[in-house]
């Protein structure tokens, strides 16, 4: 079936870039998504990409997709504390109706 | 972007008793929601996928009786966990999409589980 890998951790200092990057199998995605879930919270969408595009950026986040080889990112510009998260990849392949596949989740931690 | 509420945020609950989950889509018609079970440090897992009007199509290995789940209208959908057992504690997710905006899934706020 479909699979989602997320790297588990980032660390990264205030005011520094993130990066983080996620890989599915699944070659017939349709969309791509960057969810974000604070402790004890629901997920809040983040911003979303469409198959056919390479990047998309909004605001401080860049999301580049490499659909070659199934390969996604989140780049998060001068990162702030508020941005310490979990950050789910996730991958939907039908556009009616589906259910998004997640992958573990990434929890980004910003240091001072 | 469009609200998901879902309601109650955390519930604790006698073993062998029901427990209703509820999720409303605030400012937006959702023909289809979905229900996850998140486990500690996992990812979120589909349970279900809930179409207003008719039955929900369950994933394999949740069993539909004890998971009962109504899509009643097009902005509600409930869960209701059925002589719940403290291996159902858990964190449920409910995720809706606008029938207008395809791409993008919103997700309630969750509720907290726990089966004492």
């Amino acid at each position: 079936g479909e699979d989602v890998e997320q790297s588990l951790f980032l660390s990264v200092r205030e005011g520094d870039s993130s990066v983080i990057n996620c890989t599915y199998t699944d070659s017939s995605s349709t969309y791509l998504y960057w969810y974000k879930q604070e402790p004890g919270a629901g997920l809040q969408l983040l911003t979303y990409i469409f198959s056919n595009m390479d990047m998309k950026q909004d605001q401080r986040l860049t999301v580049l997709l490499n659909k070659k080889d199934k390969h996604l990112s989140l780049r998060i510009a001068d990162t702030q504390t508020g941005d310490s998260a979990i950050y789910f990849c996730a991958d939907q392949f039908d556009q009616a109706g589906t259910a998004l596949i997640f992958g573990k989740g990434t929890t980004l931690s910003v240091s001072s | 972007g469009a609200v998901v509420s879902q309601h109650p945020s955390r519930v604790i609950c006698k073993s062998g008793t029901s427990v209703k989950i509820e999720c409303r889509s605030l400012d937006f018609q959702a023909t289809t929601m979905f229900w996850y079970r998140q486990f500690p440090k996992k990812s979120l897992m589909l349970m279900a996928t809930s179409n207003e009007g008719s039955k929900a199509t369950y994933e394999q290995g949740v069993e539909k009786d004890k998971f009962l789940i109504n899509h009643a209208s097009l902005t509600l959908s409930t869960l209701t966990v059925t002589s719940a057992h403290p291996e159902d504690s858990s964190f449920y997710i409910c995720s809706a999409r606008a029938t207008d905006r395809a791409a993008e899934a919103f997700f309630g706020q969750g509720t907290r589980l726990t089966v004492v």
